[in-house]
């Protein structure tokens, strides 16, 4: 059973950077899309960025300019930075585990389907 | 970038059939994936696919797609279905691939 660990700092001051990280323990760590989610209080999901085991990201444009996610495949780990946090950035952040798959006769599929229980992050001064 | 639409709340009673839907682009190229929250818990990936549901999830959950459009059924809702309903796909219009959630859908199960 595969559990996503994550921890890091919960209360930050504006201009500070936010550090998370999560672990994978219980399963491979190669072969998935890694990816951090976060949920401002009584709000929707929002998708920050992925990393898979080689280190390849992508990230959501909205964000792109100061985010930064990294992998140590050593320590089946991977971590979010978020820099310049402002107010805007209290939320719950979670880490994930994305996989894909299908074809062009069956049609594409990616999910989510591990989830990490999820870090509050209040930035305040 | 591609976006997802959700109804904000919908309501069903005890036992009925409940259908939320998922309007987007990127949902030509990719089946949604569904998840289900509840207050103060991680979301719980409930559909995935043409119609897959994981280990544990209750069978009266399924999900369809047409065109643009995904929904998820739940066919005799029961109380502990009342929860936050969100669809995500992958969206590959921009220059990267990326990923998408709905807004959410809030369902009431009265």
């Amino acid at each position: 059973q595969v559990q996503l660990q994550q921890w890091g700092a919960g209360l930050l001051k504006p201009s500070e950077t936010l550090s998370l990280t999560c672990a994978v323990y219980g399963g491979s760590f190669s072969g998935y899309y890694w990816s951090w989610i976060r949920q401002p209080p009584g709000k929707g999901l929002e998708w920050i960025g992925e990393i898979n085991h080689s280190g390849s990201t992508n990230y959501n444009p909205s964000l792109k300019s100061r985010v930064t996610i990294s992998v140590d495949t050593s320590k089946n780990q991977f971590s979010l930075k978020l820099s310049s946090v402002t107010a805007a950035d209290t939320a719950v952040y979670y880490c994930a585990r994305g996989l894909g798959g299908g074809s062009r006769s069956v049609g594409y599929y990616y999910y989510m389907d591990v989830w990490g229980k999820g870090t509050t992050v209040t930035v305040s001064s | 970038s591609s976006e997802l639409t959700q109804d904000p709340a919908v309501s069903v009673a005890l036992g009925q059939t409940v259908r939320i839907t998922c309007q987007g682009d990127s949902l030509r190229s990719y089946y949604a994936s569904w998840y289900q929250q509840k207050p103060g818990q991680a979301p719980v990936l409930v559909i995935y696919g043409k119609n897959n549901r994981p280990s544990g999830i209750p069978d009266r959950f399924s999900g369809s797609s047409s065109g643009n459009t995904a929904s998820l059924t739940i066919t005799g809702a029961q109380a502990e279905d009342e929860a936050d309903y969100y669809c995500n796909s992958r969206d590959s219009s921009g220059n990267h691939s990326n990923w998408v959630f709905g807004g959410g859908t809030k369902l009431t199960v009265l």
